[in-house]
């Protein structure tokens, strides 16, 4: 079993709906979770970073972690064809340690249809 | 301000040759990470740099890939005698200090023919 597991997709949406991404990890020492976006043939940008458990917003993407359930899952409201992407999760265990090293799933390749 | 910067954006070489990549870290940055991006593996780890200290090389596949950071600033990573398995992305990303917000460059493409 991967530490971290990520549906793929493709998943393609209308240009408003709602998009929900998630993943499931095996690992309880992981305390910090982030999500990428990653154009194509660009470099992940770093889009959230929460600590733990619970949620948290920014304009219209929120992330959500439920380390009890070991998922954790990103929100897109109201989704633009520029939110095409692939989307990365990434998480990190807490401190001490590697720490530093993230481990990543393998994207969820995303299309928002105008 | 200016981001991370890797260089060449892309590279071509003959399998057997030696390549080096370069990383520009955010100014300010004094943790440095390099990662591989695959076809159907994601993102791996290769090697972390912090300050001065000894860096990570846990994530390195095997004894043909090294790396380097100069004065705490850029870093280089070099794979001798390449392989067509080294074929991929290789993404440099930098961060404050070991938390993990980590920033990416655009990464170097690199396919070995």
């Amino acid at each position: 079993q991967k530490e971290v597991e990520q549906d793929p997709g493709p998943l393609s949406v209308p240009e408003g709906a709602i998009v929900s991404l998630n993943c499931t990890y095996s690992n309880s020492a992981f305390q910090y979770f982030m999500w990428y976006r990653q154009y194509s043939r660009k470099g992940p940008e770093l889009l959230m970073y929460t600590y733990s458990s619970g949620n948290k917003e920014d304009g219209r993407f929120t992330a959500q972690v439920d380390k009890s359930s070991k998922y954790i899952s990103l929100f897109i409201r109201d989704s633009q064809p520029s939110d095409s992407a692939t989307y990365l999760c990434a998480m990190s265990a807490g401190s001490g340690g590697s720490n530093y090293k993230l481990t990543f799933g393998k994207g969820t390749l995303l299309t928002v249809n105008p | 301000g200016a981001g991370v910067s890797q260089s060449p954006s892309n590279k071509v070489t003959e399998k057997g040759k030696d390549v080096e990549l370069r990383c520009d870290p955010i100014s300010g940055h004094t943790a440095l990470y390099w990662y591989r991006q695959s076809l159907g593996q994601g993102l791996e780890f290769l090697i972390y740099f912090q300050g001065n200290s000894a860096p990570d090389k846990s994530g390195l596949p095997s004894d043909r890939f090294s790396a380097e950071r100069t004065g705490g600033s850029v870093s280089t990573l070099t794979i001798q005698r390449t392989q067509q398995e080294d074929s991929a992305v290789y993404l440099c990303a930098s961060s404050f200090d070991r938390a993990n917000r980590q920033f990416f460059g655009p990464g170097t493409r690199l396919t070995v023919l």
